[in-house]
């Protein structure tokens, strides 16, 4: 069975870090894209960032370009992003999703990590 | 950019069918992937490619393109299929994610 387990949101201040996991099991991490998508308090969807099977590329949204760093460990099974200099408007709940096969269009979802930045 | 506009909010009698519509550009080039969500659940991917459902998908849900349109369609709507819909698609870049602004389907 597919699961993705995220952990390590927060409240933090405006210009703090904090680094959300995602703890995968079921599928072999290196096998797929994997993307965070996050979704701020009663709106819609917003990709941020995504990582190739072997991490060789990484694409960001322009809005975190810079401040964020999505990066994975295989022995772990793990997926990290790494979030600097925080801003309220990045409040949102952070989802871990899988590639589709060998594709970036995402199949399976964790539950989310709910990320608050105070100012 | 790209962008996917969707209808804020649709309804439909309970048995009846609805269509919901994705619009944009790149949809001429990829096809629309729809997700199901409902309050405080992950996403979940309802439809995929051309007219694909994962396992455990209901057949009522079917996809199609045309032109710059993506629509989705539940045939015979259910009072469990009451949530908000997300149209997504890759961008010209062919690496980012798009998304549309989501559909709230009501089922009267």
């Amino acid at each position: 069975e597919v699961q993705l387990v995220e952990s390590g949101g927060g409240l933090v201040q405006s210009g703090g870090s904090l680094r959300i996991s995602c703890e995968v099991s079921g599928f072999t991490l290196s096998n797929y894209w994997m993307t965070r998508v996050r979704q701020a308090p009663g709106k819609g969807l917003e990709w941020v960032a995504n990582i190739k099977r072997d991490g060789s590329e990484k694409y960001y949204v322009d809005s975190v370009k810079g401040r964020f760093t999505i990066s994975r460990d295989s022995a772990k099974n793990s997926l990290y992003l790494q979030m600097n200099s925080l801003r309220p408007e990045d409040t949102a709940v952070y989802y871990c999703a899988r590639g589709l096969g060998t594709t970036i269009t995402v199949d399976y979802w964790g539950q989310g990590t709910l990320v608050t930045v105070s100012s | 950019s790209s962008e996917l506009t969707q209808d804020p909010a649709v309804s439909v009698a309970l048995g009846q069918t609805v269509r919901i519509t994705c619009h944009g550009d790149i949809l001429s080039k990829y096809y629309a992937t729809w997700y199901q969500q409902k309050p405080g659940q992950a996403p979940l991917l309802v439809i995929y490619g051309d007219n694909s459902r994962p396992s455990g998908i209901p057949d009522r849900f079917s996809g199609s393109t045309s032109g710059n349109t993506g629509s989705l369609t539940i045939t015979g709507a259910q009072a469990e299929d009451e949530a908000d819909y997300y149209c997504s698609s890759r961008d010209n870049s062919d690496h980012h994610l798009l998304f549309g602004g989501g559909t709230k389907l009501t089922v009267l």
